[in-house]
């Protein structure tokens, strides 16, 4: 199995300060993605990555940016914290036909 | 635009009472239903790919089957070790980058 790490594990943050989230690969996946997770809502798709400097928009993406500078690191930014994006936040690597392989996640709230 | 609903929200089982989840879905040409389970305070984890139509896949008390619209987890003699939340997810055909939809999970409980 990939070695895949998130940190912080557990944040608390004031609204309108900016944090950034850190996931962190030992393989070299190429495809990387970061979802919320929240009640009523499963998991929703904020950014993902597709190599190097390669990334795109999810289904939630507004709020939210990401950057890839090495194929091992993705890193997740919102740049003025709120508290509707208190939740908790996954990444995932694509690991060939099994679908995704998880984080242990980032449980965030914005007070 | 994809979609995935799970159902029941929430199922509640004896020991030894065997039961189903479902998973409808839609999404142009399926590449992939995926089932995971989630522990609480953890990151899901994989337990089967499925890629087309009569399908199946069996894991310890787990089966997973799929049709054109629908997969099921059918859950034979549960411990309360099968207790978990557990999620569906599908993976359209083409231009996704690989990216999965998920539904919002069944929490089943799995009373000794």
């Amino acid at each position: 199995d990939a070695g895949i790490t998130q940190s912080p594990r557990h944040k608390v943050t004031e609204t309108g300060t900016p944090v950034t989230l850190r996931c962190h690969q030992t393989e070299n996946h190429r495809y990387m993605y970061w979802y919320r997770q929240d009640p009523g809502h499963g998991l929703r798709l904020i950014h993902y990555s597709y190599g190097v400097k390669d990334t795109d928009k999810g289904e939630v993406s507004d709020g939210y940016s990401v950057s890839r500078s090495k194929t091992e690191d993705f890193l997740l930014t919102l740049e003025s914290a709120t508290s509707s994006q208190t939740s908790v936040y996954f990444c995932a690597i694509m690991e060939g036909s099994d679908g995704y392989t998880f984080g242990s996640g980032t449980r965030l709230t914005v007070v | 635009e994809d979609q995935v609903t799970q159902s029941p929200e929430a199922l509640r089982l004896q020991e030894g009472e065997s039961s189903s989840l479902n998973c409808s879905y839609t999404v142009s040409g399926l590449r992939g239903l995926f089932w995971y389970r989630q522990d609480p305070g953890k990151g899901p984890e994989f337990l089967f790919t499925l890629y087309s139509a009569g399908e199946e896949k069996e894991k310890e008390r787990l089966k997973a089957t799929l049709t054109k619209k629908e997969s099921f987890l059918h859950i034979t003699a549960p411990k309360p070790e099968d207790s978990a939340t557990y999620l569906c997810a599908v993976r359209r055909g083409s231009g996704s980058a690989r990216q999965l939809t998920f539904g919002s999970g069944t929490q089943l409980t799995v009373l000794p």
